[in-house]
């Protein structure tokens, strides 16, 4: 079965420095995997999408992730923080049966982003 | 302009009603669905459809009732039987399942509290 884990339920950067949000995800077979991004009592906004193409995904608002499936791993970053950036981040990966998908997302815990002055 | 839109933005309930969430999308997606989102916690599915008078349970389906009679449309019903209504719920629409992962395109919400 597909499962994601945020390694941090809470990050808190200075303002300019670099952001690094953890994901690992467990997948049978190839997953599609996203970042999603929440702003207070907003919808979820896709920031970022892996689908087997280059494992470097860039996505909105400067943040790009990095597919590692020797690590399981898609982490989240952005160069410089904003005060913008203030938000939740959710990891997702797509379910899938056999090598099929679901059309169904798995969600991660969510990881809340603090941005200080 | 293209999107889902979610009504009331706020909703409130005595215990023992029933209450209905509307969804709409005129994106012209196939799949539908709805999410429950508790503090702290990730989205978990309630019901999803993929296509017009179709659906399936996801995950906590129990005390929720949906309908698709149309393909714009999905609206949730929140029963007397679901033991914790108050949350925050989501509605999303994708174009529908294939051999890549469609993304799910997410409305505004709608908080619901039982007082």
């Amino acid at each position: 079965a597909q499962s994601v884990t945020q390694l941090d339920s809470h990050v808190s950067v200075s303002e300019g420095t670099p952001v690094l949000l953890r994901c690992n995800y467990s997948s049978s077979y190839s997953p599609s995997l996203f970042w999603y991004v929440q702003h207070p009592n907003k919808g979820l906004q896709l920031l970022l999408k892996y689908t087997s193409a280059a494992t470097l995904v860039k996505g909105i608002n400067g943040f790009e992730a990095e597919f590692k499936k020797s690590e399981t791993s898609f982490h989240l970053t952005k160069p410089s923080a904003h005060m913008s950036d203030a938000a939740e981040y959710f990891c997702v990966v797509s379910d899938q049966k056999g090598s099929s998908n679901t059309g169904k997302l798995i969600f991660g815990q969510g990881t809340t982003l603090q941005v200080k002055p | 302009d293209g999107g889902i839109t979610q009504s009331p933005k706020y909703l409130f309930r005595k215990e023992g009603q029933n209450v209905t969430l509307s969804c709409e999308q005129n994106l012209n997606h196939d799949a539908m669905y709805w999410y429950r989102q508790d503090p702290g916690q990730g989205l978990r599915l309630i019901y999803y459809s993929q296509i017009v008078n179709d659906f399936q349970k996801g995950d906590i389906a129990e005390g929720y009732s949906v309908s698709r009679e149309k393909k714009e449309s999905f609206p949730l019903t929140v029963t007397s039987a679901q033991k914790n209504p108050t949350a925050f719920y989501l509605c999303a629409s994708s174009t529908g399942q294939g051999l890549i992962a469609d993304t799910q395109y997410f409305g505004p919400g709608t908080r619901l509290t039982v007082l």
